[in-house]
Protein backbone atom coordinates (compact mmCIF):
# COMPACT_ATOMS: atom_id res chain seq x y z
CA UNK A 1 0.00 0.00 0.00
CA UNK A 2 1.53 3.47 -0.91
CA UNK A 3 1.03 6.58 1.57
CA UNK A 4 0.00 9.99 0.57
CA UNK A 5 3.15 11.31 -2.33
CA UNK A 6 3.97 15.03 -3.34
CA UNK A 7 5.98 16.44 -5.71
CA UNK A 8 7.66 19.13 -5.53
CA UNK A 9 9.41 18.74 -2.26
CA UNK A 10 10.55 22.35 -2.84
CA UNK A 11 10.00 25.26 -5.39
CA UNK A 12 10.80 28.51 -5.20
CA UNK A 13 8.64 31.50 -7.43
CA UNK A 14 8.91 35.33 -7.36
CA UNK A 15 6.07 37.12 -6.92
CA UNK A 16 3.03 37.33 -9.38
CA UNK A 17 3.89 34.11 -10.95
CA UNK A 18 1.86 31.01 -11.10
CA UNK A 19 2.62 27.67 -9.66
CA UNK A 20 1.03 23.99 -9.44
CA UNK A 21 1.45 21.20 -6.97
CA UNK A 22 0.45 17.59 -6.73
CA UNK A 23 -0.44 15.24 -4.81
CA UNK A 24 -1.01 11.25 -4.81
CA UNK A 25 -3.56 9.75 -2.81
CA UNK A 26 -2.86 7.11 -0.50
CA UNK A 27 -4.56 3.73 -2.47
CA UNK A 28 -8.29 3.17 -2.18
CA UNK A 29 -8.45 6.50 -1.12
CA UNK A 30 -11.23 8.96 -2.80
CA UNK A 31 -10.81 12.15 -0.90
CA UNK A 32 -8.08 14.96 -0.87
CA UNK A 33 -7.76 17.40 1.48
CA UNK A 34 -4.92 20.80 1.37
CA UNK A 35 -3.15 22.66 3.83
CA UNK A 36 -1.40 25.83 3.72
CA UNK A 37 1.25 25.08 7.09
CA UNK A 38 3.20 28.76 7.20
CA UNK A 39 6.24 28.83 9.48
CA UNK A 40 5.94 28.43 13.30
CA UNK A 41 2.10 27.59 12.85
CA UNK A 42 -0.83 24.97 12.52
CA UNK A 43 -2.32 23.68 9.16
CA UNK A 44 -4.57 25.86 7.93
CA UNK A 45 -7.74 24.22 5.90
CA UNK A 46 -7.47 25.21 2.03
CA UNK A 47 -9.49 22.92 0.50
CA UNK A 48 -10.96 19.20 -0.44
CA UNK A 49 -12.17 17.28 -3.22
CA UNK A 50 -14.45 14.66 -3.02
CA UNK A 51 -14.90 12.24 -6.31
CA UNK A 52 -13.53 15.24 -8.30
CA UNK A 53 -15.46 17.96 -6.74
CA UNK A 54 -14.92 20.45 -4.38
CA UNK A 55 -16.38 20.15 -0.73
CA UNK A 56 -15.68 22.23 1.53
CA UNK A 57 -13.34 25.55 1.31
CA UNK A 58 -11.19 27.28 4.21
CA UNK A 59 -10.79 31.33 4.07
CA UNK A 60 -8.57 31.37 0.84
CA UNK A 61 -8.93 33.58 -2.00
CA UNK A 62 -10.34 32.38 -5.68
CA UNK A 63 -6.48 32.46 -6.66
CA UNK A 64 -6.22 29.01 -4.59
CA UNK A 65 -7.55 26.32 -6.84
CA UNK A 66 -7.84 22.98 -7.56
CA UNK A 67 -8.42 19.76 -9.09
CA UNK A 68 -8.86 16.49 -8.54
CA UNK A 69 -8.55 13.31 -11.21
CA UNK A 70 -10.31 10.37 -11.91
CA UNK A 71 -7.92 8.27 -10.31
CA UNK A 72 -7.81 10.64 -7.08
CA UNK A 73 -4.92 12.82 -7.20
CA UNK A 74 -5.23 16.18 -6.78
CA UNK A 75 -3.36 19.40 -7.81
CA UNK A 76 -3.26 22.84 -6.11
CA UNK A 77 -3.16 26.05 -8.26
CA UNK A 78 -1.89 29.30 -6.84
CA UNK A 79 -2.20 32.38 -9.26
CA UNK A 80 -0.56 35.57 -8.65
CA UNK A 81 1.54 34.37 -6.03
CA UNK A 82 2.47 36.64 -2.99
CA UNK A 83 4.88 36.72 -0.32
CA UNK A 84 2.96 35.39 2.22
CA UNK A 85 1.88 32.60 0.28
CA UNK A 86 5.58 31.10 1.52
CA UNK A 87 4.50 28.33 3.34
CA UNK A 88 4.53 23.95 3.72
CA UNK A 89 1.98 23.06 1.27
CA UNK A 90 0.35 19.67 3.12
CA UNK A 91 -2.06 17.12 1.04
CA UNK A 92 -4.09 14.57 3.24
CA UNK A 93 -6.72 11.80 1.97
CA UNK A 94 -8.37 9.83 3.20
CA UNK A 95 -11.90 7.46 2.37
CA UNK A 96 -15.18 9.23 2.23
CA UNK A 97 -17.02 12.24 3.46
CA UNK A 98 -19.77 11.29 5.40
CA UNK A 99 -19.68 11.50 9.06
CA UNK A 100 -19.83 8.09 10.58
CA UNK A 101 -17.33 6.45 8.45
CA UNK A 102 -13.66 5.73 9.92
CA UNK A 103 -11.97 8.17 7.53
CA UNK A 104 -9.21 9.36 8.78
CA UNK A 105 -6.79 11.52 6.80
CA UNK A 106 -3.29 10.68 6.47
CA UNK A 107 -0.97 13.58 5.57
CA UNK A 108 1.41 13.72 2.97
CA UNK A 109 5.29 14.99 3.58
CA UNK A 110 4.42 18.73 2.32
CA UNK A 111 5.77 21.07 -0.99
CA UNK A 112 7.80 23.65 0.44
CA UNK A 113 6.97 26.91 -1.44
CA UNK A 114 9.01 30.38 -1.33
CA UNK A 115 8.06 33.21 -2.83
CA UNK A 116 10.51 35.66 -3.80
CA UNK B 1 -16.12 29.22 14.48
CA UNK B 2 -14.02 26.78 15.80
CA UNK B 3 -10.52 27.71 17.71
CA UNK B 4 -8.19 25.75 18.80
CA UNK B 5 -5.39 26.62 21.12
CA UNK B 6 -1.96 24.83 22.55
CA UNK B 7 -0.24 25.41 25.42
CA UNK B 8 2.53 25.45 26.42
CA UNK B 9 3.93 26.75 22.82
CA UNK B 10 7.53 25.66 23.71
CA UNK B 11 8.80 23.24 26.14
CA UNK B 12 12.01 22.08 26.87
CA UNK B 13 12.58 18.98 29.74
CA UNK B 14 15.38 17.17 30.75
CA UNK B 15 14.88 13.60 29.58
CA UNK B 16 13.47 10.95 31.41
CA UNK B 17 10.38 13.79 32.64
CA UNK B 18 7.42 12.92 32.34
CA UNK B 19 5.11 15.93 30.68
CA UNK B 20 1.93 16.89 29.48
CA UNK B 21 0.68 18.97 26.43
CA UNK B 22 -2.49 20.85 26.90
CA UNK B 23 -5.01 21.48 23.75
CA UNK B 24 -8.55 23.24 23.94
CA UNK B 25 -10.99 23.84 21.80
CA UNK B 26 -14.08 26.67 21.62
CA UNK B 27 -16.73 24.55 20.08
CA UNK B 28 -17.60 21.26 21.59
CA UNK B 29 -19.43 19.94 18.51
CA UNK B 30 -16.59 17.79 17.31
CA UNK B 31 -16.38 14.08 15.98
CA UNK B 32 -12.72 13.40 16.59
CA UNK B 33 -9.92 14.92 18.01
CA UNK B 34 -6.20 13.97 16.77
CA UNK B 35 -2.75 14.11 18.04
CA UNK B 36 -0.14 14.34 15.12
CA UNK B 37 3.89 14.61 15.51
CA UNK B 38 5.81 17.13 12.94
CA UNK B 39 9.69 16.99 12.75
CA UNK B 40 11.48 20.16 11.09
CA UNK B 41 10.38 20.59 7.83
CA UNK B 42 8.56 17.17 7.34
CA UNK B 43 4.78 16.51 7.15
CA UNK B 44 2.81 15.16 10.02
CA UNK B 45 2.61 11.60 11.58
CA UNK B 46 -0.96 10.87 13.59
CA UNK B 47 0.02 9.65 17.42
CA UNK B 48 -3.56 9.41 18.47
CA UNK B 49 -7.36 9.61 17.02
CA UNK B 50 -9.62 9.92 20.04
CA UNK B 51 -13.59 9.51 18.83
CA UNK B 52 -16.04 11.94 20.40
CA UNK B 53 -17.56 9.25 22.50
CA UNK B 54 -14.26 7.78 23.74
CA UNK B 55 -12.05 9.47 27.04
CA UNK B 56 -8.82 8.11 26.07
CA UNK B 57 -6.18 6.24 23.65
CA UNK B 58 -3.29 5.17 25.06
CA UNK B 59 0.29 4.13 22.19
CA UNK B 60 3.06 2.88 24.21
CA UNK B 61 4.35 5.74 26.18
CA UNK B 62 1.75 7.98 24.99
CA UNK B 63 -1.94 9.05 26.47
CA UNK B 64 -4.11 11.14 24.74
CA UNK B 65 -7.56 12.14 27.27
CA UNK B 66 -10.79 13.74 25.87
CA UNK B 67 -13.15 16.00 27.41
CA UNK B 68 -15.60 16.91 24.93
CA UNK B 69 -17.85 19.20 27.09
CA UNK B 70 -15.05 21.55 28.93
CA UNK B 71 -13.49 21.87 25.24
CA UNK B 72 -10.22 20.38 26.49
CA UNK B 73 -7.45 17.26 25.64
CA UNK B 74 -4.09 16.58 27.01
CA UNK B 75 -1.74 14.38 25.30
CA UNK B 76 0.51 12.84 28.41
CA UNK B 77 4.40 11.57 27.07
CA UNK B 78 5.85 9.19 29.60
CA UNK B 79 9.18 8.89 30.16
CA UNK B 80 10.52 11.27 27.64
CA UNK B 81 13.91 10.91 25.59
CA UNK B 82 15.63 12.94 22.93
CA UNK B 83 13.74 10.97 19.52
CA UNK B 84 10.70 12.92 20.62
CA UNK B 85 12.02 16.29 20.34
CA UNK B 86 9.54 17.75 17.78
CA UNK B 87 6.51 19.54 17.25
CA UNK B 88 3.27 18.55 18.64
CA UNK B 89 -0.05 19.12 17.05
CA UNK B 90 -3.88 18.92 18.01
CA UNK B 91 -6.92 18.78 15.33
CA UNK B 92 -10.02 18.65 15.68
CA UNK B 93 -12.69 17.15 13.26
CA UNK B 94 -16.40 18.79 13.45
CA UNK B 95 -19.56 16.13 13.58
CA UNK B 96 -21.48 18.81 11.27
CA UNK B 97 -19.59 19.10 8.34
CA UNK B 98 -17.26 17.24 5.93
CA UNK B 99 -14.11 15.63 6.78
CA UNK B 100 -11.97 19.20 7.23
CA UNK B 101 -8.90 19.63 10.68
CA UNK B 102 -9.01 22.58 11.99
CA UNK B 103 -5.71 22.62 13.56
CA UNK B 104 -4.18 24.56 16.49
CA UNK B 105 -0.56 26.07 16.51
CA UNK B 106 1.12 23.57 18.53
CA UNK B 107 4.07 23.08 21.10
CA UNK B 108 7.15 22.94 19.97
CA UNK B 109 9.05 20.13 22.35
CA UNK B 110 12.69 20.02 22.91
CA UNK B 111 13.96 16.57 25.17
CA UNK B 112 17.53 17.50 26.41
CA UNK B 113 20.08 14.27 27.18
Amino acid sequence: ETGVTQSPTHLIKTRGQQVTLRCSSQSGHNTVSWYQQALGQGPQFIFQYYREEENGRGNFPPRFSGLQFPNYSSELNVNALELDDSALYLCASSLGLAVGLDNEQFFGPGTRLTVL
Amino acid sequence: KQEVTQIPAALSVPEGENLVLNCSFTDSAIYNLQWFRQDPGKGLTSLLLIQSSQREQTSGRLNASLDKSSGRSTLYIAASQPGDSATYLCAVRPSNAGNMLTFGGGTRLMVKP
